[in-house]
């Protein structure tokens, strides 16, 4: 059973980078069976997909969000990482960690673990 | 950028069906998820390409999915499914979730 636990700083000001890490129990992040994904929720809105990274370091952002974000892993720590630089109010959500089930057909992809989810303000 | 449309709200009675559509072009042609979302928790898989059940996940849960449209169906519902249902599909170049439906059983 695979865990995943997300940290960060819970308010950023506007203009600033956000980072947010999260941590993995059960497997490692090298194991090859998972796409480690980032959603988010603003406050009573839907589930948005900001992208993931594999352990070779490829990654898939969401359009929306390319000139913006960067996903990294960390193997020797066993965590996967976001950073989201020039901060608005629109950032402001609960941010969720997970895993999609690998596949070489992305379509048959589905986010089987997750984060308990960490809050994150944008404000001054 | 592909649209996943789902009604906002679904009301049941207990012991009833509750259907929840999730509505884009040519849906059929990928594969549908669906998770659950209780207040304040994390999302919860509970059907995988169209219409798997992760263990764990009970029998009353079922999936289909074809034209334009995918559905999940709760049989028999319990007060203990009352959530936000979400869709998710991949959309060619990232994976998509839908609007989503709160079900109330009422």
């Amino acid at each position: 059973q695979v865990q995943l636990q997300e940290s960060g700083p819970g308010l950023v000001k506007p203009s600033e980078t956000l980072s947010l890490t999260c941590t993995v129990s059960g497997d490692s992040v090298s194991s090859g069976a998972y796409y480690w994904s980032w959603v988010r929720q603003p406050p009573g809105k839907e589930l948005e997909h900001l992208g993931y990274i594999y352990h070779s370091g490829s990654t898939n952002y969401n359009p929306s969000l390319y000139s913006r974000i960067t996903m990294s892993v960390d193997t020797s720590k066993n965590q996967f990482s976001l950073r989201l630089k020039s901060v608005t109010s629109a950032d402001t959500a609960v941010y969720f960690c997970a895993g999609i089930i690998a596949s070489a057909d992305l379509k048959r992809g589905y986010f089987r673990y997750w984060g308990q989810g960490t809050p994150l303000t944008v404000s001054s | 950028s592909y649209e996943l449309s789902q009604p906002p709200s679904v009301s049941v009675s207990p012991g009833q069906t509750a259907s929840v559509t999730c509505s884009a072009d040519k849906l059929g042609y990928t594969y549908v998820c669906w998770y659950q979302q209780k207040s304040g928790q994390s999302p919860v898989l509970v059907i995988y390409q169209d219409n798997k059940r992760p263990s764990g996940i009970p029998e009353r849960f079922s999936g289909s999915n074809s034209g334009n449209t995918a559905t999940l169906t709760i049989s028999g519902t319990q007060a203990v499914d009352e959530a936000d249902y979400y869709c998710q599909a991949w959309d060619g170049s990232n994976y998509v979730f839908g609007t989503g439906t709160r079900v109330t059983v009422l």
